[in-house]
């Protein structure tokens, strides 16, 4: 059974810097395409960043050169690395994998909230 | 970047009731469109991918049609599980994988 597991939410500062887990199970995350979407508290989905099965990497033009997308194979676990953090970072992160046609399996998401 | 725009905001049913929800893409994204359900507190959940294919498990009453620019998710008899908010997402210039602002369908 495919499993997607966050953790490292929390209140943090702005400017301050978090790191987001996702562990994953009945798959290999280094085999496929995964992604980071959030969803700030009453508001829509906004995708985040994607990390390819080759190890490319993209980024929202929101996060760019903040966040880091990375994964540890042999934790087969995904990452996502905030720095520089501004109040309209707030929201729930869903670690997410990608399939062809669409993002067939998300985590329950973990609230991040920046916040003085 | 292609914007999505779903219409209505917010659609009114009574179960039993057809539902039809529409996105519309500001360029062509050919087939290359998902439909996603959201139910508070839960993650979203794939529906349709490339406009007309439902997901595993996804039941019969929801079918996805369009292609180019225009979009439409009908669920065919409403259960009372279906009322959720339903995102659309683009997946033809992806990434990034741009979602639209989304339905919410409400019980009547």
């Amino acid at each position: 059974e495919v499993q997607l597991v966050e953790s490292g939410g929390g209140l943090i500062q702005p400017g301050g810097s978090l790191r987001l887990s996702c562990a994953a199970s009945g798959f290999t995350v280094s085999s496929n395409y995964m992604s980071w979407v959030r969803q700030a508290p009453g508001k829509g989905l906004e995708w985040v960043s994607v990390i390819y099965s080759g190890g490319s990497t993209y980024y929202a033009d929101s996060v760019k050169g903040r966040f880091t997308i990375s994964r540890d194979n042999s934790k087969n676990t995904l990452y996502l690395q905030m720095n520089s953090l501004r109040a309209e970072d707030t929201a729930v992160y869903y670690c997410a994998r990608e399939e062809d046609g669409g993002t067939d399996y998300w985590g329950q998401g973990t609230l991040v909230t920046v916040s003085s | 970047e292609i914007v999505l725009t779903q219409s209505p905001a917010t659609l009114s049913l009574s179960p039993g009731e057809r539902a039809t929800l529409s996105c519309r893409a500001s360029q062509s994204v050919s087939s290359y469109l998902a439909w996603y359900q959201q139910k508070p507190g839960q993650a979203p959940r794939l529906l349709i991918y490339d406009a007309s294919n439902r997901a595993t498990g996804i039941p019969a009453r929801f079918s996805g049609s369009g292609s180019g620019t225009d979009f439409t998710l009908t669920i065919s008899s409403l259960e009372p599980e279906d009322f959720a908010v339903y995102y659309c997402q683009q997946r033809s210039n992806w990434p990034p994988g741009t979602f639209g602002q989304g339905t919410r369908l409400e019980i009547k």
